[in-house]
């Protein structure tokens, strides 16, 4: 298994432009999130999905959109780039829930700069 | 509102052993987590407590007290590796992890 895939690693964006964050798991798990992690802080979510064709905001959706249409892929949307968006983003999945530790696998992660 | 307290940073010495805290406030419990993340990397699944009480796996023990809304992480014989940042995180009542902003801990020869 490739566990959590993403792409790119690392992009530079103009204030403005738009681009598609990749991510991709094979562990037919049904939950999926994206996070973004500003330098010294924690983790911050910005959307999540439940299973293929559900999504739901996060604490930070704004600029930020998301779809789930088939179980492995979870691609992250930013429409009109801005400099608060300078982040490195991470996709995350873990399997249903069933009452114990749900243990969430992490991407290598997505690095932006906007400018 | 939620929130999760850690140490900014902290130093130790290697062969050493060192207690990373946690504190919290959430809407609802159901989990703490450990997680160790090395600089540019992602975060990686150290442990996980639901009871009170300590858990031990080798190296790291994770302890939990949940009328005290309180975690430690303790890391014995400490290694030069084992210098990462180490991110505590709640699930709360949604199931949603909260995360703190993480323990950058820095161990010297």
């Amino acid at each position: 298994n490739a566990g959590v895939t993403q792409t790119p690693k690392f992009r530079i964006l103009k204030i403005g432009q738009s681009m598609t964050l990749q991510c991709a798991q094979d562990m037919n798990h049904n939950y999926m999130y994206w996070y973004r992690q500003d330098p010294g802080m924690g983790l911050k979510l910005i959307y999540y999905s439940v299973g293929a064709g559900i999504t739901d905001k996060g604490e930070v959706p704004n600029g930020y959109n998301v779809s789930r249409s088939t179980t492995e892929d979870f691609p992250l949307r930013l429409e009109l780039a801005a400099p608060s968006q300078t982040s490195v983003y991470f996709c995350a999945s873990h399997p249903l829930q069933g009452g114990g530790q749900e243990t969430q696998y992490f991407g290598p992660g997505t690095r932006l700069l906007v400018l | 509102g939620q929130n999760i307290d850690q140490p900014t940073e902290m130093t130790a010495t290697e062969g050493a052993i060192v207690q990373i805290n946690c504190t919290y406030q959430t809407s609802g419990f159901n989990g703490l987590f450990w997680y160790q993340q090395h600089a540019g990397e992602a975060p990686t699944f150290l442990s996980y407590n639901v009871l009170d009480g300590l858990e031990e796996k080798g190296r790291f023990s994770s302890f939990l007290s949940r009328s005290k809304g309180y975690s430690y992480l303790l890391l014995k014989e400490l290694q030069m590796k084992d210098s990462a940042s180490y991110l505590c995180a709640v699930r709360d009542r949604d199931y949603q992890l909260i995360w703190g902003a993480g323990t950058k801990l820095i161990i010297k020869p």
